[in-house]
């Protein structure tokens, strides 16, 4: 069975400090993978989407995240952040149209 | 601005009332889901519809009534429900076909139970 495990449940950063968001997924065919953003009151919206090809790939925001599966990881990253971007941010693999998300981080940003 | 559209928002109800939560797209998708969300939890599938039909049922007490009337439309309709199915109920929609497509999530609605 699929699973993916974001390992920080919470994260603070200062405004204009990069930022990295940590990935893991266990599943045994090729992954699907995608990052969505939770803001307060409102649904999920998609940053971006892993399906093959480069494994860097480029987001919505500013966002980027690299598929490395030797490490079975998918690490959000950006390098500078916005104090909108305080959200909860949740990774997420697709098994046959159903996703699997993980636990989810909140993002705090200090000014 | 969201393309998948819910309604209401905010439903408060008693646990012998029948209430239903309505989930609308225009963008021709023609797979869409509906998942439960608790407080500081990731989503959960709750019911999965392609082509108008009922493709996945991850166990859902029968008290949730998931209804594709067609393409555009989904309802949820809920009967009898208990204080712990308080939560954000969130739907979604996908292009149908092979291989994976990303999923179009509405706002939700805030479903609260008395």
């Amino acid at each position: 069975a699929q699973s993916v495990t974001q390992p920080d449940i919470h994260i603070t950063v200062s405004e204009g400090a990069s930022l990295e968001l940590r990935c893991n997924y266990s599943y045994g065919a090729t992954p699907y993978l995608f990052w969505y953003v939770q803001s307060p009151g409102q649904g999920l919206q998609l940053l971006l989407k892993y399906f093959s090809g480069d494994t860097l790939v480029q987001g919505i925001k500013g966002f980027e995240a690299e598929f490395k599966r030797s490490q079975s990881s998918f690490n959000l990253r950006k390098p500078s952040v916005h104090w909108s971007d305080a959200a909860e941010y949740f990774c997420a693999v697709d098994a046959g149209n159903m996703l699997t998300f993980g636990g989810g981080t909140r993002l705090m940003v200090k000014p | 601005d969201t393309e998948v559209t819910q309604t209401p928002k905010h439903l408060v109800m008693g646990m012998t009332n029948k209430k239903s939560l309505k989930c609308e797209q225009h963008m021709g998708h023609r797979a869409m889901y509906w998942y439960k969300q608790k407080a500081k939890k990731p989503p959960e599938l709750m019911f999965v519809y392609s082509y108008e039909k009922l493709s996945i049922n991850e166990s859902v007490p029968s008290r949730f009534s998931p209804e594709c009337p067609n393409s555009s439309l989904l309802n949820l309709h809920l009967h009898a429900l208990q204080p712990e199915d308080s939560a954000l109920y969130l739907c979604a929609s996908s292009p149908a076909g092979t291989g994976p497509q990303p999923q179009h999530f509405g706002d939700g609605t805030r479903l609260s139970i008395l």
